[in-house]
């Protein structure tokens, strides 16, 4: 079956450290990968995505690279910020099927 | 366009009590998912729509739960009668057609004593 893993967290971090978030998948066919991204009291939106292996999806100094050798999607970003504190969620999708969550990571970034 | 509509944001109830949940999608967009979140279970799928018809139902936990889609333009999540476990924040959310991306309401945050 289709499944997502990621990293549990809380992942806590002080502002301008290097970020990664793991994310590893298991699924039938080829699958769009997703990360989205939960900020405090507000439903889920689309940080980036990828939609075949080598890509990478960018967005707001956030990356991740599709790799299907490793069934991997770990976003990645280089200097966090606080406002990047939120709750991330790796997503898959079959074409036809609905999405997939991860159960989700929580960051924290602090002064 | 003013996104994905949720109300109401905010519902206390009585245990027992019938919870009535209201999405307005975005127009043209011809998926609809019922979404429930908990700190205990994440975030899980209860249904969704293709063209007003459901397609999936499978995540819904029971039959006091109902969904409906009348029309393009809104949806429907009934809860008869509640329960205190069925206290979650319950979100809404949208697709169009040959899209890959969902787009997220807000959230109905239900509290049932």
């Amino acid at each position: 079956g289709n499944s997502v893993t990621q990293m549990e967290g809380p992942v806590t971090l002080s502002e301008e450290a290097f970020l990664t978030i793991n994310c590893t998948y298991t699924a039938t066919g080829y699958p769009s990968l997703f990360w989205y991204v939960q900020y405090p009291g507000e439903g889920l939106q689309l940080l980036l995505k990828a939609t075949k292996a080598d890509d990478k999806g960018s967005n707001k100094g956030f990356e991740a690279t599709y790799r299907k050798e490793t069934t991997s999607f770990h976003l990645e970003k280089g200097s966090v910020q606080v406002s990047d504190s939120a709750v991330y969620f790796c997503a898959l999708r079959v074409p036809t099927d609905k999405l997939i969550f991860g159960t989700g990571t929580r960051l924290q970034v602090f002064p | 366009d003013a996104g994905v509509i949720q109300s109401p944001r905010h519902e206390v109830t009585e245990m027992g009590q019938e919870v009535t949940l209201r999405c307005k999608p975005i127009s043209g967009h011809d998926y609809l998912f019922w979404y429930r979140q908990t700190m205990m279970r994440g975030l899980e799928l209860l249904i969704y729509f293709n063209n007003n018809v459901p397609i999936d139902d499978s995540g819904m936990p029971e039959d006091r739960f109902s969904a409906k889609m009348p029309n393009a333009s809104f949806s429907t999540l009934k809860i008869q009668p509640s329960e205190p476990r069925d206290s979650a924040v319950y979100f809404c959310a949208v697709m169009a057609q040959g899209a890959n991306t969902q787009y997220f309401g807000p959230g109905t945050r239900l509290t049932v004593l």
